[in-house]
């Protein structure tokens, strides 16, 4: 199995400041990587996939890169609701591993 | 407008078998390309991939779960059915199911609102 890693698993930030979650994979996932948005009690939303594509009607302050084993997922502007947990998923391996998350919350 | 829904029971037994079912509209699992997921989340813990079915009837399983696992689907009443066999506590979680569409790999584009599933005697 393929283990996805995020860190941190937690962080507190800001309004406006600009917030990087990394994701790193046991092996290399050829940029075989989404990200997804989740707020409590809700489902998860897709944001970007295939590492740096991102998906329709996401803001443009979202935005991915990595290669290899690392990836990362970047908010270049924190807004109000951006406050959530971030999971990475890899679709490289028959086995679609999820990171165990990142939460996002209000310094 | 794509949507699913899950439903199910909401509390099981252990060792008891559990049927989920998911129905869509907004799309075909006729259509080449299109998917349906099954995704699960213990409370207060990260998401867990179960399986997932294809149009052309092609099946995924997560390996550790594919002994209890089976995926079917009905495309002429739009419905993904998901049994779990010999649930234990462990599997208390809110099943959500999710439209699978291409994107060089299964990109879960649209999900339901989750059934959270209760395992206790």
């Amino acid at each position: 199995d393929i283990q996805m890693t995020q860190s941190p698993s937690s962080l507190s930030a800001s309004v406006g400041d600009r917030v990087t979650i990394t994701c790193r994979a046991s092996q290399g996932i050829s940029n075989s990587l989404a990200w997804y948005q989740q707020k409590p009690g809700k489902a998860p939303k897709l944001l970007l996939y295939a590492a740096s594509r991102l998906e329709s009607g996401v803001p443009s302050r979202f935005s991915g890169s990595g290669s290899g084993t690392d990836y990362t997922l970047t908010i270049s502007s924190l807004q109000p609701e951006d406050f959530a947990t971030y999971y990475c998923q890899q679709y490289y391996s028959t086995l679609r591993t999820f990171g165990q998350g990142t939460k996002v919350e209000i310094k | 407008q794509i949507t699913l829904k899950e439903s199910g029971p909401t509390l099981v037994k252990p060792t008891q078998t559990l049927t989920l079912t998911c129905t869509f509209s907004g799309f075909s699992l006729s259509t080449s390309g299109v998917g349906v997921g099954w995704i699960r989340q213990p409370p207060g813990k990260a998401l867990e991939w179960l399986a997932l079915i294809y149009w052309d009837d092609d099946k995924r399983y997560s390996p550790s779960l594919k002994s209890r696992l089976t995926i079917t689907k009905d495309t002429s009443k739009n419905q993904v059915v998901l049994t779990m066999t010999n649930m234990d506590p462990v599997d208390t979680a809110t099943y959500y199911c999710a439209h699978r569409r291409y994107c060089g790999g299964d990109c879960y584009s649209v999900w339901g609102q989750g059934t959270l599933v209760t395992v206790s005697s």
